[in-house]
């Protein structure tokens, strides 16, 4: 009973360009989403987050939306550069509980 | 300040062995949590243990455990080994505050033959 999924294994994009990465959930009771960005070799880094009270929180070029009715979120980044090239995971809580994981999206920024 | 240290870092075992994982926190977290990473899985939550008692628990069969000592320190372990416990073995860890503060140790690759 997968309750996030992230249903695109990996994107590819141009530097420079937007890096859309997608992300749709099933619990309903989850308030609050968190991504994070993971190199090879390395364990996941926190990246941005959202309050189920809000539907957008922004932090320098990585902006997160949240469509509550929709149940799904989407990870932003502009301009793309390509040390953002990782493996992008998103992740729902329930009341700061155990964290739920999508299996994550390889995102590819070619120069 | 050190990050979250996991050990070993690789690990070869054949089916129907155990295995002992260690993580040891970042000085002042106690919380530890601990994930597995399979390829189209992503991550499974497996256990929290913060202060020695464990929090919170996922969905995994009684053959995985841990436990965490007084100072911080957790092991996991996973008896009888099947193939399909191959995989990353990731643990986080945090002071009482936000999942925001949470930190991943590098994780251990282990593989079931």
């Amino acid at each position: 009973d997968q309750q996030v999924k992230q249903n695109s294994p990996s994107l590819s994009v141009q530097e420079g360009r937007i890096s859309i990465l997608n992300c749709d959930y099933t619990n309903s009771m989850f308030d609050y989403f968190l991504w994070y960005k993971k190199y090879p070799a390395e364990g996941p880094t926190f990246l941005i987050s959202i309050s189920s009270i809000k539907d957008k929180n922004e932090d320098g070029r990585f902006t997160v939306f949240l469509n509550k009715s929709a149940k799904h979120l989407s990870l932003h980044i502009v301009p793309s550069q390509p040390g953002d090239s990782a493996v992008y995971f998103c992740a729902a809580t329930y009341q700061g509980g155990k964290l739920i994981f999508g299996q994550g999206t390889e995102l590819s920024v070619k120069p | 300040k050190a990050g979250v240290t996991q050990t070993p870092r690789y690990l070869i075992k054949t089916r129907g062995q155990q295995v002992t994982l260690s993580c040891s926190p970042i000085s002042g977290h106690r919380s530890v949590s601990w994930y597995q990473q399979t390829p189209g899985q992503g991550l499974q939550f497996l256990f929290e243990y913060f202060s020695e008692t464990q929090r919170n628990k996922g969905n995994f069969p009684g053959r995985f455990s841990g436990r965490q000592f007084s100072n911080s320190r957790s092991e996991m372990n996973v008896s009888t080994l099947e193939l399909g416990d191959s995989a990353l073995y990731l643990c986080a860890t945090r002071t009482s505050g936000s999942l925001e503060t949470q930190y991943f140790g590098p994780g251990t690759r282990l593989l079931v033959l």
